[in-house]
C-alpha cells in the first residue's frame, strides 16, 4: 500500500523537552510539507521540501526544525523554542511543488505540558 | 486577516443539500481545491477546480467558482451522516498553499 504515514498518532511531552515527529512517505514524491492545526484555525505551513537535502521555512518556522536526508522522511523537531507546541501537525507530500494535489497523513497530536 | 475564509459551522438534515461557502483574495491562484478531515484524521483530497473553470461536478460533489467575486462553493446532494465533517478550502499559487479555518458540518438525522 502506498501512502504516507506519521507515528505516532498521540505524543506527550514536557515542557522544555525537544520532540521529534515522524513523516514516512513511499509514494516517490520528490516534495514534502509539515503544517499546523489549531481549533478553528486554517493549517499553517511550517517547513516544506522541495527535494532531498533542500527545505525551506514556511510561515511559522520558528521554533522548529527539519531534515530531508532521505526522500522518503521529513521529520519535525518541535524544540523548546515553540512558545505554544500543542497542536494537530499534519505532514503531506505531492509529486512535486508544482502540482495540484498533497496527500496527507493521518497527523500527530503534540501536548506539552 | 485571512487570506482564505469560510463559515466555521454549518448543519443540515440528512437528504438535504448542503453549501460550503469559501472567499479568497489572491488572483492569481492556479488551483482551488476542497478537502475533507474527519475526527482525528488527516485530511483527504475531495475535489478541486482549475482557475479557468466556472462549475466541476463529481458525482454528489458540484462545484462553483465565481472569479470575478473569488467565491468557491462546495455543493454536497443528498448528505448523509458520513458527510460530516470538517471540509477545508484551500487555494494554490505556484508553490504556496493557503488554507481556510475550515467549516464543521454537521448532518442530523
Amino acid at each position: 500500500d502506498g501512502g504516507i504515514t506519521q507515528s505516532p498518532k498521540y505524543l506527550f511531552r514536557k515542557e522544555g523537552q525537544n520532540v521529534t515527529l515522524s513523516c514516512e512517505q513511499n509514494l516517490n514524491h520528490d516534495a514534502m510539507y509539515w503544517y499546523r492545526q489549531d481549533p478553528g484555525q486554517g493549517l499553517r505551513l511550517i517547513y516544506y521540501s522541495q527535494i532531498v537535502n533542500d527545505f525551506q521555512k514556511g510561515d511559522i518556522a520558528e521554533g522548529y526544525s527539519v531534515s530531508r536526508e532521505k526522500k522518503e522522511s521529513f521529520p519535525l523537531t518541535v524544540t523548546s523554542a515553540q512558545k505554544n507546541p500543542t497542536a494537530f501537525y499534519l505532514c503531506a507530500s505531492s509529486i512535486d511543488p508544482n502540482t495540484y494535489e498533497q496527500y496527507f497523513g493521518p497527523g500527530t497530536r503534540l501536548t506539552v505540558t | 486577516g485571512e487570506d482564505v475564509e469560510q463559515s466555521l459551522f454549518l448543519s443540515v438534515r440528512e437528504g438535504d443539500s448542503s453549501v460550503i461557502n469559501c472567499t479568497y483574495t489572491d488572483s492569481s491562484s492556479t488551483y482551488l481545491y476542497w478537502y475533507k478531515q474527519e475526527p482525528g484524521a488527516g485530511l483527504q483530497l475531495l475535489t478541486y477546480i482549475f482557475s479557468n473553470m466556472d462549475m466541476k461536478q463529481d458525482q454528489r460533489l458540484t462545484v462553483l467558482l465565481n472569479k470575478k467575486d473569488k467565491h468557491l462553493s462546495l455543493r454536497i446532494a443528498d448528505t448523509q451522516t458520513g458527510d460530516s465533517a470538517i471540509y477545508f478550502c484551500a487555494e494554490k499559487d505556484n508553490n504556496d498553499m493557503r488554507f481556510g479555518a475550515g467549516t464543521r458540518l454537521t448532518v442530523k438525522p
